[in-house]
């Protein structure tokens, strides 16, 4: 069974310029998660997806975080414009229920 | 509200003595809890997790949590640990809509 896809795997961009990041779930999953992993913290959830609805988007900067997952599959992370503290690294994750679930790889964003 | 405390940052022990890596959640619900571990530039993987039933869960590498209701933790133990069990160590609760609360983590450093 094929894992959580990310891509790209490292983005180094320059503060106020925007970067998009990609997901693809374990098929089958209904349940999609973007995570925030600052260094040295445990990760944040930043949005939830239940097929393409959102579920909890409370703690996603609306003024620069958007995402989406459009026909209930894949999804997209976009941040404009990024400021330096959006240095993380950005976690995919993917559920059928509340048995837990299952991250990708993670793109390592660095602002400078 | 929810949160998880993970007691120790860091935990250093010698090969083939035994570990433990502590935690407590707090909340108002019932809860699904999980130990989540990461290796360096990776996702995180599932370890092990407790939804309900028997109280002690176990890995297939050798880890076991136990759930202690009164106490509100989840501690994950294991007799003998190898060099290759170094990693970062997450703890997190969930409730029924899925969404993951991680603890702030542990490092667990094997020596040889």
């Amino acid at each position: 069974e094929a894992g959580v896809a990310q891509s790209p795997r490292y983005k180094i961009i320059e503060k106020r310029q925007s970067v998009a990041f990609w997901c693809n779930p374990i098929s089958g999953h209904a349940t999609l998660y973007w995570y925030q992993q600052i260094l040295g913290q445990g990760p944040k959830l930043l949005i939830q997806f239940q097929n393409n609805g959102v579920v909890d988007d409370s703690q996603l900067p609306k003024d620069r975080f958007s995402a989406e997952r459009l026909k209930g599959v894949d999804s997209t992370l976009k941040i404009q414009p990024a400021k330096l503290e959006d240095s993380a690294v950005y976690l995919c994750a993917s559920s059928l229920g509340q048995r837990g679930a299952f991250f990708g790889q993670g793109t390592r964003l660095t602002v400078v | 509200a929810q949160s998880v405390t993970q007691l120790d940052s860091q935990v250093p022990v010698f090969e083939e003595a035994p570990v433990e890596l502590r935690c407590n959640y707090s909340s108002s619900v019932s809860v699904y809890l999980f130990w989540y571990v990461q290796y360096p530039n990776q996702g995180l993987q599932l370890l092990l997790k407790y939804l309900s039933g028997s109280t002690l869960v176990e890995s297939i590498n050798g880890f076991e949590a136990e759930f202690n209701k009164s106490q509100t933790s989840f501690h994950l133990r294991k007799p003998s640990v190898h060099i290759s069990d170094t990693a970062e160590y997450f703890c997190a609760v969930s409730s029924n809509t899925g969404k993951l609360i991680f603890g702030q983590g542990t490092t667990l450093q094997v020596k040889p």
